[in-house]
């Protein structure tokens, strides 16, 4: 079974500079897809980022990027010029290319934004 | 497009009663997937459901039922209620639930369980 670890249960950050939110994942898989996902206190769940493993180059959106290491098995997010509406709770989680509909989710990190 | 809407936010039921939560997925997406959010468990994959048949299951006990029906509005159903079920239940949706696919979540139905 795919399993996900976030090791860093809670970060913190200063407005306008950058954070990194580390995510490790474990399987024997080929086909797989990585992804962020943001929860703000208002609790719906948004997609910010994602990765296909056959994918070398890492994915930007706008002020957040992936380091996506396939032989690691580590794909962290970076936030650049991080914003107070950053403030969130953020899941890294793993979609195999087999199994339909299911993501499995790391356990988040709380990540705070200082004015 | 409206989101994914869940029906009811918040509910209260005592142990051994049951409860059944609903989903409208994005007009168009045909597949639904459900998952429980707990403090202690985090996000927990329950089913997934595609053209009315459930194409996968997580690792819940058979209390734990879904349906989905031909207009892709699904819902789950709770059965025997234990405290440990008081938790967020998220639901999601994706046009084919492909692996690629966004999934687009709603905003939850909170359960608690007393």
């Amino acid at each position: 079974a795919q399993t996900v670890t976030q090791s860093q249960p809670e970060m913190s950050v200063q407005e306008a500079e950058t954070v990194t939110l580390s995510c490790t994942y474990d399987t024997s898989e080929s086909d797989y897809y990585l992804f962020w996902y943001k929860q703000p206190p208002s609790r719906q769940m948004i997609l910010v980022i994602r990765q296909e493993a056959y994918k070398q180059q890492n994915a930007t959106e706008n002020r957040f990027s992936v380091n996506f290491q396939k032989a690691a098995k580590s794909f962290s997010l970076k936030i650049s010029d991080s914003q107070l509406g950053d403030a969130a709770m953020y899941f890294c989680a793993y979609r195999s290319g087999d199994i339909a509909g299911k993501s499995t989710f790391g356990d988040g990190t709380t990540l705070t934004v200082k004015p | 497009k409206a989101g994914v809407t869940q029906t009811p936010r918040y509910l209260i039921k005592t142990r051994g009663q049951q409860v059944t939560l609903s989903c409208s997925p994005i007009s168009g997406h045909r597949s639904v997937s459900w998952y429980q959010q707990t403090p202690g468990q985090g996000l927990q994959f329950l089913f997934e459901y595609f053209s009315e048949t459930q194409r996968n299951k997580g690792n819940f006990p058979g209390r734990f039922s879904g349906r989905q029906f031909s207009n892709s509005r699904s819902e789950m159903n709770v059965s025997t209620l234990e405290l440990g079920d008081s938790a967020l239940y998220l639901c999601a949706s994706t046009f084919s639930g492909g692996p690629y696919n966004e999934q687009f979540f709603g905003p939850g139905t909170r359960l608690t369980v007393l």
